[in-house]
């Protein structure tokens, strides 16, 4: 069964480094997601993108962060300057269409230090 | 915007029992998916169900959705030990393109 996986399953930065997450949705899919958990709460929207561009954003997601496409199979979420509060699980999800199911793949623990 | 809010907070049933989970949302939904979550793993797609829809099943799982009443309900029958997870809902808002989850029900099934 055609799974997301995302890269790494776990990444350690300094404070004030970029990050780059690595996601590949499933490959009939056209909706692309990234959501995040900061341990122990609920898990938040950051952005929705179809067709190269962003179509939903959540007001998480702000100038530090940017996703991209970069070839047909891999989605990325950039961090540019992290922070410590930025310290999650990060999903990547993809859908069909924006009213479909979204699978989710098995998250990145991003650790800021 | 609007969240998912589910009850109970956490459930504790013995092995062959039923659990059921309630989740409330706010406003006008497209649909509405449930989730389940192992400790420290990703979500794993339950179900989907649509505005228009008022139930729907998938093996021991019933899904019901009451839209006058802005709720919905996941009823595991006959449970098992390897249900111990966490549960979700998530709510598909009109208009726009946003899921938002609740803060779940962490269910524990006891051998």
């Amino acid at each position: 069964e055609p799974e997301v996986t995302q890269t790494p399953s776990h990444q350690v930065t300094q404070m004030g480094q970029e990050v780059i997450l690595r996601c590949v949705p499933i490959s009939n899919h056209l909706y692309f997601y990234w959501y995040r958990q900061i341990l122990g709460q609920k898990v938040e929207f950051l952005v929705s993108f179809y067709n190269n561009e962003i179509s939903e954003k959540s007001e998480i997601f702000d100038d530090q962060f940017s996703v991209e496409r970069p070839d047909g199979s891999n989605f990325t979420l950039k961090i540019r300057s992290t922070k410590l509060e930025d310290s999650a699980m990060y999903f990547c999800a993809s859908s069909v269409g924006p009213r479909y199911e979204q699978y989710f793949g098995p998250g990145t623990r991003l650790t800021v230090t | 915007s609007q969240q998912g809010e589910e009850d109970p907070q956490a459930l504790s049933i013995q092995e062959g029992e039923n659990a059921t989970m309630n989740c409330s949302y706010k406003t006008s939904i497209n649909n509405l998916q449930w989730y389940r979550q192992n400790s420290g793993r990703g979500l794993v797609h339950l179900i989907l169900i649509r505005s228009n829809e008022r139930e729907k099943h998938s093996g021991r799982l019933r899904v019901t959705l009451d839209t006058s009443k802005k709720s919905s309900s996941l009823l595991i029958t006959a449970s098992r030990a390897a249900d111990t997870a966490s549960y979700f809902c998530a709510t598909d808002e009109v208009p726009g393109n946003q899921f938002y989850f609740g803060t779940g029900t962490s269910l524990t099934v006891i051998p």
